[in-house]
């Protein structure tokens, strides 16, 4: 069975400083993955996912997250963080049982520290 | 095009009362998924569904809870009973197709609280 593990359920950066966000998948399959955030009190938007066409994927608001088989990895980053990127965020990997329902990981809280 | 819309974006009950959320899915989608956030927790998944038909309910709980997506009509997902462990956020999303690499998009969500 699938499963996707986010370390560190706060992470504080400077504004400027560099974002890592870290996620591990455990998939007996090739995974498609997913990185989602949540401003609060609001729904969920898709930052960017790994369809199996190229390891490093690039998203939207300057995130990129690069997956790593050997590693089971698809951590997220982004080089200079803005008061803005201030979110929850969560790395899902899709069920292959033939529902393609989400599993999540348990989210990262981002602060930004002026 | 607009996006997953739901309905009420927040509802009170009190214990004993039913709940029903409701999901419009993003047009031309006939695949709807729901997800309760528990209070600083992640998501977890509860049903998905496809026009007139539940394909997955492995993750709702046995007793109290039922969803449904007519021909006509938005997904319901319905509470009977609430009890003060159901405050939370349910999240409905939808997709176009069926498939590992298909994106699912997220609604507002629906706020319960049972006092």
């Amino acid at each position: 069975a699938q499963s996707v593990t986010q370390l560190g359920s706060h992470v504080s950066v400077s504004e400027g400083a560099l974002v890592l966000l870290r996620c591990n998948y455990s998939s007996s399959v090739p995974p498609y993955l997913f990185w989602y955030v949540q401003y609060p009190n609001q729904g969920l938007q898709l930052l960017l996912k790994y369809t199996s066409a190229a390891t490093l994927v690039k998203g939207i608001n300057g995130f990129e997250a690069e997956f790593k088989k050997s590693e089971t990895s698809f951590h997220l980053t982004k080089p200079s963080a803005h008061m803005s990127d201030a979110a929850e965020y969560f790395c899902a990997v899709t069920d292959t049982s033939g529902t393609y329902k989400y599993i999540f990981g348990t989210g990262t809280r981002l602060k930004v520290l002026a | 095009n607009a996006g997953v819309m739901q309905n009420p974006r927040h509802l009170v009950r009190r214990r004993g009362q039913e709940a029903r959320l409701r999901c419009s899915p993003m047009k031309g989608h006939s695949h709807v998924y729901w997800y309760r956030q528990l209070p600083e927790e992640g998501l977890k998944f509860m049903v998905y569904l496809q026009k007139e038909n539940i394909i997955d309910e492995s993750g709702m709980p046995k007793e109290r809870f039922s969803a449904e997506f007519p021909k006509e009509g938005p997904s319901i997902l319905r509470i009977q009973q609430v009890v003060r462990g159901d405050s939370a956020a349910y999240f409905c999303a939808s997709s176009p197709l069926a498939g590992s690499d298909n994106e699912q998009f997220f609604g507002p969500g629906t706020r319960l609280t049972v006092l």
